[in-house]
């Protein structure tokens, strides 16, 4: 079984330019999430979905960060523009629930992360 | 709302040793999740262990144990017979089932041969 894929690996960008991280979850898994890895501390969710619809974005930078899953396979998370801040890794999971609206009672599948370094 | 403390920023043991990585929750939730997942270096996070709260019982994954004290609002991990694989990140992770999964900080774990 394939796992979550995310590209890039890793980005180096100035500040104040935009950037696209993509993920492709495991196959037949409904609900896809986005989270924030600062150094040295814990993920932190930025925007769960299940199927194509958005469970919850409530932490997410709606200024200047936003998240597609149009058909609700893949995703895509951008940022626009960029500042120091936003230096992390993003990382891509997704699950398989099956209780209903995305709760979650299971395991969480990651990708390896997209490496993000804003100068 | 939720919490996730993980007092322990870094730990070491021994390979073939035994050690305890704390984790400590705040909830008012009487059924929820709790999770032990491993992030490798440069590798992505996987799953080591996971606990129900309405089970009594501690969950084991083969060298992988927990302590789960649900009225102290502890959650620990145990690993037996520590292997130089078993370096990682070990993040503590919550969820009540419809709230986001909520992570510690995380302990470094080194193993020493």
């Amino acid at each position: 079984e394939a796992g979550v894929a995310q590209s890039p690996r890793y980005k180096i960008i100035e500040k104040r330019q935009s950037v696209a991280f993509w993920c492709n979850p495991i196959s037949g898994h409904a609900t896809l999430y986005w989270y924030q890895q600062i150094l040295g501390q814990g993920p932190k969710l930025l925007i769960q979905f299940q199927n194509n619809g958005v469970v919850d974005d409530s932490q997410l930078p709606k200024d200047r960060f936003s998240a597609e899953r149009l058909k609700g396979v893949d995703s895509t998370l951008k940022i626009q523009p960029a500042k120091l801040e936003d230096s992390a890794v993003y990382l891509c999971a997704s699950s398989s629930n099956t209780l209903g609206r995305g709760l979650l009672t299971g395991e969480l599948f990651f990708g390896e992360g997209s490496r993000l370094t804003v100068l | 709302a939720q919490t996730v403390t993980q007092s322990q920023p870094e730990m070491s043991v021994q390979e073939a040793e035994t050690v305890t990585l704390s984790c400590t929750y705040d909830t008012s939730e009487s059924d929820y999740y709790l999770f032990w997942y491993k992030q490798p270096p440069s590798r992505q996070m996987i799953l080591v262990i996971r606990q129900e709260a309405y089970k009594q019982q501690n969950a084991t994954e083969n060298r992988f144990s927990v302590n789960f004290q649900k009225a102290a609002k502890s959650f620990s991990l145990k690993i037996s017979d520590s292997q130089l694989g078993d370096a990682a990140m070990y993040f503590c992770a919550y969820t009540s089932g419809n709230t986001p999964l909520v992570f510690g900080k995380g302990t470094r774990l080194s193993v020493i041969a």
